[in-house]
């Protein structure tokens, strides 16, 4: 089965730059989707098909996927911005696989 | 605005089966694919499986053996069975929208605590 590999926790310092990667075997020839999860509350998407950003979500998130790792960067990391981050791709399609998750604190 | 809903009982005893319900609102149930994921506590995402409404089903490998999806188009609903629990089952449930597989999961319900304990 396909794994996603993603850090337990990342730390960023208030208004500097954080990156959120998921590791997988050619994690570049799928769509990554990225999603963002408050405590208690359901996830949301910040950026879907690797790059491209809802409407609505700060243009401080982006995203990129090459080789075996795909990132979520968050350039001028806010106090909001702490939360869980989890990635998704689909193995085939019929088969859904998320990443691990990762918690993001700002300092 | 897609609304998504679920419900069932909070608690299950090991060996049983887990029942949840995920109600839709807003929008056609012909419209979407539905999937149910959950969330053991302090863990991460786990999809379980989707339903179209032409019948079609696709169940995470690790779970197709104890796994049934339904929808009832009739009352604008899916359903989740998920049978020979043990306290590994425990999670938050949800259920959640996409257009096309390979596409994202746009839409979710609030989430559905489920315990599995005697």
């Amino acid at each position: 089965s396909y794994e996603v590999t993603q850090p337990l926790s990342v730390s960023v310092a208030l208004g500097q730059t954080a990156k959120i990667t998921c590791v997988a075997d050619k994690i570049a020839t799928k769509s990554v989707h990225w999603y963002q999860q408050k405590p208690g509350q359901a996830p949301v998407l910040v950026i879907y098909r690797d790059t491209n950003r809802p409407s609505g979500v700060p243009d401080r998130f982006s995203g990129s996927n090459s080789g075996n790792t795909a990132t979520l960067t968050i350039s001028g990391a806010q106090a909001g911005d702490e939360a869980d981050y989890s990635c998704q791709v689909w193995d085939t399609i019929t088969v859904v696989v998320f990443g691990g998750g990762t918690k993001l604190t700002v300092l | 605005q897609v609304q998504l809903q679920e419900s069932g009982p909070g608690l299950v005893k090991p060996s049983e089966t887990l029942s949840l319900t995920c109600v839709v609102s807003g929008s056609s149930i012909s419209a979407y694919y539905w999937s149910w994921i959950r969330q053991p506590p302090g863990k991460g995402l786990e999809w379980i499986g989707y339903i179209y409404h032409t019948g079609t089903t696709s169940y995470s490998p690790s779970l197709k053996s104890r796994v049934s999806i339904s929808m009832d188009t009739s009352k604008s609903q899916f359903s989740l069975d998920l049978i020979s629990v043990t306290a590994a089952d425990t999670a938050v449930y949800y259920c959640a929208s996409h257009e096309v597989p390979g596409d994202t999961f746009d839409y979710w319900g609030q989430g559905a605590l489920v315990t599995v304990s005697s």
